[in-house]
């Protein structure tokens, strides 16, 4: 069974301040993304990696930084958090990009 | 552009009614499509996808969709459902160009099961 592990499981973060969220999968996975849902919408990808030590941009990159040290491990990165990044954020992986994604359980984020 | 939409944002049905959620996608070439579901408190997992071949795919918990090139749609279907279905059902679309691919999600349904 696939294993995608986020951490923390929820953050109350303040306007401004430095938020990471990590990610960790153990599937031996190539591509990892970052999604954002918002309530009532559909997952929105903010940024993606097929290859350690490179990141791509997705739908909505602004405000957001990634960062892939390893196959492993995958974070995003809100250096000057804002109300608006409230939501909750979903870690993903895959063998590449038209296959089935696996999810970890998600990061509820609250920025005050 | 490639779109997916879920028209009904909210489902109620009485456990052992029939089901059907419907999508309706956006795209210029056969698209690979999926369903996913998400459980309260849970990330999404993915319920069935097509790619080709036969119209009908069968997926997990008795779930099955119908891809129509016709309609562009691909709608999710279950004969009988239970009280833990309850839950949000994405149907996604993988769109191609340039080289590039993209998963686009519809913006869900919200299924309730009324015992």
């Amino acid at each position: 069974e696939a294993a995608v592990t986020q951490s923390p499981r929820s953050k109350v973060a303040v306007t401004g301040g430095k938020v990471t969220l990590s990610c960790h999968q153990t599937n031996n996975h190539d591509y990892m993304y970052w999604y954002r849902q918002d309530t009532g919408h559909g997952l929105r990808l903010i940024h993606y990696s097929y290859v350690a030590d490179s990141t791509e941009k997705g739908d909505i990159p602004d405000g957001y930084k990634a960062s892939r040290p390893s196959q492993e491990n995958f974070s995003l990165i809100l250096e000057l958090a804002s109300l608006s990044q409230t939501a909750v954020y979903f870690c993903a992986s895959n063998y590449w990009r038209a296959e089935t994604l696996y999810f970890g359980s998600g990061t509820r984020l609250t920025v005050l | 552009a490639q779109s997916v939409t879920q028209p009904d944002a909210r489902v109620t049905v009485s456990e052992g009614a029939s089901l059907q959620l419907r999508c309706k996608y956006s795209y210029s070439a056969t698209p690979y499509l999926f369903w996913y579901v998400q459980y309260p408190r849970q990330g999404l997992q993915m319920l069935l996808k097509y790619y080709s071949g036969d119209p009908v795919v069968q997926g997990v918990n008795g779930f099955e969709a119908e891809f129509s090139k016709s309609d562009s749609s691909f709608h999710l279907r279950k004969a009988s459902v239970h009280w833990s279905d309850s839950a949000v059902y994405f149907c996604a679309v993988i769109s191609a160009s340039s080289g590039s691919w993209q998963l686009i999600f519809g913006s869900g349904t919200q299924l309730t099961v009324m015992p």
